[in-house]
C-alpha cells in the first residue's frame, strides 16, 4: 500500500534562518507531488507540485522554494524565512494522470519567531 | 480562477442528527471533487471522491452528492457521532491537476 511521510512534524525556527522540509511517498512510482501551506483562520494554499524530477511549479510568489531531486521526494526550502512563513505545511500525492484522489501527510507545524 | 465555498463555516449538534455540508465552486469544468476530513493539527483524511460523471458516492454513514452544472456538492452525515467532530474540507480538481479547497466547515458533535 502507498504511504506518504513528512517531517518533522514539528519546527520552531528563528527569522533569517533557512528550512527544508522533506516529503517522500513509498509504495507508487511517477506521482504527482504537492506542497500546501494552511495559515491560521484560513484555508489551504497551494504553493508547489511537480508531474517529474525536476518539475517544479510554483502557484504562487513567496520566499520558499520546491525540488524533487527523486521520484518520490519532494523538498520545500526556504534561504531565509520570514514571519509570515508560519503555518502549517501539507504534502500530499496522487497517481499521475487526471480523476485521481489526492492523499495528505500528517503535516509540519513551522513556527517562525 | 476557481473559487470553493463551504457553508456554514461551523457548526454544532447534539449526538444522533443527521447533517449536511455544502460545498460550491465557481467553475463547473472539473475533474472530480473530494471530501477530506482534518482533526486538530493533523493531515487531511480523505473520505469521498467523486468523479465529474458520478451524481453521489456513499462510504458508511458519509454521502456526497455532487450537480456539476450547479456547482454544488454536499456531504450528508447520518447518525453523527461525538467522534465525527472535526473540520470537513471540499476540494475540486481542475485542470493542470490542481485541487482547490474551500474554506472548511468545523463541526461539533456533542454528547
Amino acid at each position: 500500500s502507498q504511504t506518504i511521510h513528512q517531517w518533522p512534524a514539528t519546527l520552531v525556527q528563528p527569522v533569517g534562518s533557512p528550512l527544508s522540509l522533506e516529503c517522500t511517498v513509498e509504495g507508487t512510482s511517477n506521482p504527482n507531488l504537492y506542497w500546501y501551506r494552511q495559515a491560521a483562520g484560513r484555508g489551504l494554499q497551494l504553493l508547489f507540485y511537480s508531474v517529474g524530477i525536476g518539475q517544479i511549479s510554483s502557484e504562487v510568489p513567496q520566499n520558499l522554494s520546491a525540488s524533487r531531486p527523486q521520484d518520490r521526494q519532494f523538498i520545500l526550502s526556504s534561504k531565509k524565512l520570514l514571519l509570515s512563513d508560519s503555518g502549517f505545511y501539507l504534502c500530499a500525492w496522487s497517481v499521475r494522470g487526471l480523476n485521481t484522489e489526492a492523499f495528505f501527510g500528517q503535516g509540519t507545524r513551522l513556527t517562525v519567531v | 480562477k476557481q473559487e470553493v465555498t463551504q457553508i456554514p463555516a461551523a457548526l454544532s449538534v447534539p449526538e444522533g442528527e443527521n447533517l449536511v455540508l455544502n460545498c460550491s465552486f465557481t467553475d463547473s469544468a472539473i475533474y472530480n471533487l473530494q471530501w477530506f476530513r482534518q482533526d486538530p493539527g493533523k493531515g487531511l483524511t480523505s473520505l469521498l471522491l467523486i468523479q465529474s460523471s458520478q451524481r453521489e458516492q456513499t462510504s458508511g454513514r458519509l454521502n456526497a452528492s455532487l450537480d456539476k452544472s450547479s456547482g454544488r456538492s454536499t456531504l450528508y452525515i447520518a447518525a453523527s457521532q461525538p467522534g465525527d467532530s472535526a473540520t470537513y474540507l471540499c476540494a475540486v480538481l481542475n485542470a493542470g491537476n490542481m485541487l482547490t479547497f474551500g474554506g472548511g466547515t468545523r463541526l461539533m458533535v456533542k454528547p
